[in-house]
């Protein structure tokens, strides 16, 4: 079935540049999102990239898309204390047996600290 | 305007018992999803509600669990018998329609925390 893996943990100083690292199987991939889950509130969607996209860039985030090696990473520039959260990746692909279309697949999420 | 809303926001219970876990979604939204995170797990789909098309109970992980919703608005999620590995939290998202080949994209609520003792 599909999987998508994430490193748990990434620890970066104030003010450095941030990349999280997503891999995922399934080639029929169409959407990949990055999800930001701060404590004790819900999901927040930061960005999302299509699968014919290789990059996309949003203020101070960039999304690196390298679809033949199905790898996806976020990349937080001038990182702050309140980017500080849990950061999921999640895909989800057309569907093709007649089920939901509307289910994402998530990582287990990065745990990303912020040190002053 | 306000987003997905979900009550309780904490629930504890005995293992035994029956919950129920509910979900406001954002008004017009005619998708709904729940989803269960274990601790230190990504998340899991559970189940997907869109109009008046019968649900997508895929993703239960048994009998049960069980899912309504009333027309296009509210949904309760119901763990009956309720086990200890059935602690997590349950996130309930909305989206717009989902057209044929396309995509909306989904609005989280804060999700309801369940310990079951």
């Amino acid at each position: 079935g599909e999987d998508v893996e994430q490193s748990l943990f990434l620890s970066v100083r104030e003010g450095d540049s941030s990349v999280i690292n997503c891999t995922y199987t399934d080639s029929s991939s169409t959407y990949l999102y990055w999800y930001k889950q701060e404590p004790g509130a819900g999901l927040q969607l930061l960005t999302y990239i299509f699968s014919n996209m290789d990059m996309k860039q949003d203020q101070r985030l960039t999304v690196l898309l390298n679809k033949k090696d199905k790898h996806l990473s976020l990349r937080i520039a001038d990182t702050q204390t309140g980017d500080s959260a849990i950061y999921f990746c999640a895909e989800s692909s057309l569907p093709n047996y007649g089920g939901s279309q509307g289910n994402l697949i998530f990582g287990k999420g990065t745990k990303l600290s912020v040190k002053p | 305007g306000a987003g997905v809303s979900q009550s309780p926001s904490n629930k504890v219970t005995e293992k035994g018992k029956d919950v129920e876990l509910r979900c406001d979604p954002i008004s017009g939204h005619t998708a709904l999803y729940w989803y269960r995170q274990r601790l230190g797990q990504g998340l899991e789909f559970l189940i997907y509600f869109q109009g008046n098309s019968a649900p997508d109970k895929s993703g239960l992980p048994s009998d049960r669990f069980s899912a309504e919703r009333t027309g296009e608005s509210v949904s309760t999620l119901t763990i009956q018998r309720t086990q200890q590995e059935d602690s997590a939290v349950y996130l309930c998202a909305s989206s717009l329609e989902v057209l044929a080949g396309g995509r909306e994209t989904q609005y989280f609520g804060p999700g309801t925390r369940l310990l079951v003792l």
